[in-house]
């Protein structure tokens, strides 16, 4: 009965380096979604995924960002040659296709980039 | 374009006061609007959504399409309320939950 669950929970990295986040969305929920939280800001969404269907990957601020998910499984969320300004709590979150589409967060990664 | 304002980063009342956390959007049409909640070291939460017109530990929110607003209100703040609060609304698409910047409230006694 697990909720969803995000790792690393934290991670340190190099500038220049890429990272992978992975995000286990809530068994049966058809839609994932990512999120990226600035300190101090508001979450800023990143892409989304619906089963099947073509993601909607225009939250996405660049190239070097990039998001996969297979099926209704998992997701990872991978950052290329990371920049500081990438520093940020990334959100993860899904929800089942039913009305009011609720969505549940995981903890969040927290990535910080030297 | 759609976007959720919220004006206030930070609003301290004292218990038992009533609060208003204030939130205005911009949207074309019908808004599919929430209100979420992180409690400290919790996860972000659904506290209400305007389809429910639903009152949770005693929030409301209603929606006005003429100011465009949709303000989360309590009669009576109590400590337990404190936390930072999220007006949040699906995009047109209905693929992206827009985000405000969230407004801190902090209830004392």
């Amino acid at each position: 009965g697990a909720g969803v669950s995000q790792s690393p929970s934290n991670k340190v990295t190099e500038k220049g380096k890429d990272v992978e986040l992975r995000c286990d969305p809530i068994s049966g929920h058809t839609a994932l979604y990512w999120y990226r939280q600035r300190l101090g800001q508001g979450l800023e969404f990143l892409i989304y995924f619906q089963g099947n269907s073509a993601p909607d990957k225009s939250g996405l601020p660049s190239d070097r960002f990039s998001a996969e998910r297979t099926g209704e499984s998992v997701s990872t969320l991978t950052i290329q040659r990371t920049q500081q300004e990438d520093s940020a709590v990334y959100l993860c979150a899904s929800s089942p296709r039913t009305a009011g589409r609720e969505l549940f967060f995981g903890e969040g990664s927290r990535l910080t980039v030297l | 374009a759609q976007r959720v304002t919220q004006p206030e980063k930070l609003l301290s009342v004292f218990k038992g006061a009533p609060v208003e956390l204030k939130c205005n959007y911009s949207y074309s049409g019908s808004p599919e609007l929430f209100w979420y909640v992180q409690y400290s070291r919790q996860r972000l939460q659904l506290l209400l959504r305007h389809i429910s017109r639903e009152s949770i530990k005693g929030f409301t929110a209603d929606l006005n399409k003429g100011e465009t607003s949709f303000h989360l209100k309590k009669p009576f703040a109590q400590e337990e309320d404190s936390a930072m609060y999220y007006c949040a609304l699906f995009n047109q698409a209905g693929t992206a939950l827009i985000f405000g910047k969230g407004t801190t409230l902090s209830v004392s006694s």
